[in-house]
């Protein structure tokens, strides 16, 4: 069974980049998409982006100048970078395996709670 | 403002049958196969319950079925149960040029 884990700061300032990573294990990484999905809290989920596993990315519109996702295949990682993050940024992010029909997401990671604060 | 819109929440008494509608447009419900939905509970993160409007990954219950007639999907539990008391979210793949996913604000199931 495919097993995600997130992993970064928990805090993060105003103004500064969040930065978190994936790590995919009891599977392969490869020839599936990866996506990173986000929660505020008391709301509904919220697509960020995905990328696969040859490196092709695809954002969410409404975050894609702040949003770079990448890969790492040898180690079975993929991370996402979100800058000039404000307070509406705060939400616990979650990684994703998106399928290789990027259609749905099958595995999650529990999710990482991030806070933007000062 | 979620692009898809899902009743704040349902309630149904153990053994009954609830439905949750999940209304979005042609951009994305109506011109795609590709609706699928998520079972939460508190402070968990979601689960896979339904892909491509009506297909059950393995060891989702038969009691939960999909379907989809126009811009509406459809998410029905037969035969409530007690773990069936979650929220749950719709999502739809809604194309190339605007947003790749969309997903419903949620619904509330809570048993009677």
């Amino acid at each position: 069974q495919v097993q995600l884990q997130e992993s970064g700061p928990g805090l993060v300032k105003p103004s500064e980049t969040l930065s978190l990573t994936c790590t995919v294990s009891s599977g392969s990484i490869s020839t599936y998409y990866w996506s990173w999905i986000r929660q505020p809290p008391e709301k509904g989920l919220e697509w960020i982006g995905y990328i696969y596993f040859n490196g092709n990315t695809n954002y969410n519109p409404s975050l894609k100048s702040q949003v770079t996702i990448s890969i790492d295949t040898s180690k079975s990682q993929f991370s996402l970078k979100l800058s000039s993050v404000t307070a509406a940024d705060t939400a616990v992010y979650y990684c994703a395996r998106t399928g290789s029909i990027p259609t749905f997401f099958d595995y999650w990671g529990q999710g990482a709670v991030v806070t933007v604060s000062s | 403002q979620s692009a898809l819109t899902q009743p704040r929440s349902v309630s149904g008494s153990p053994g009954q049958s609830v439905t949750i509608s999940c209304t979005g447009s042609s951009s994305d419900i109506g011109g795609y196969k590709y609706v699928s939905w998520y079972q939460q509970y508190p402070g968990k993160a979601p689960k896979l319950m339904i892909y491509e409007v009506n297909k059950r990954p393995s060891g989702v219950p038969d009691r939960f079925s999909g379907s989809k007639s126009g811009d509406t999907a459809s998410l029905t539990i037969s035969g409530l149960q007690a773990e069936d008391e979650a929220d749950y979210y719709c999502c739809s793949y809604a194309g190339s040029y605007t947003f790749r996913y969309v997903f419903g604000p949620g619904t509330k199931v809570t048993l009677l």
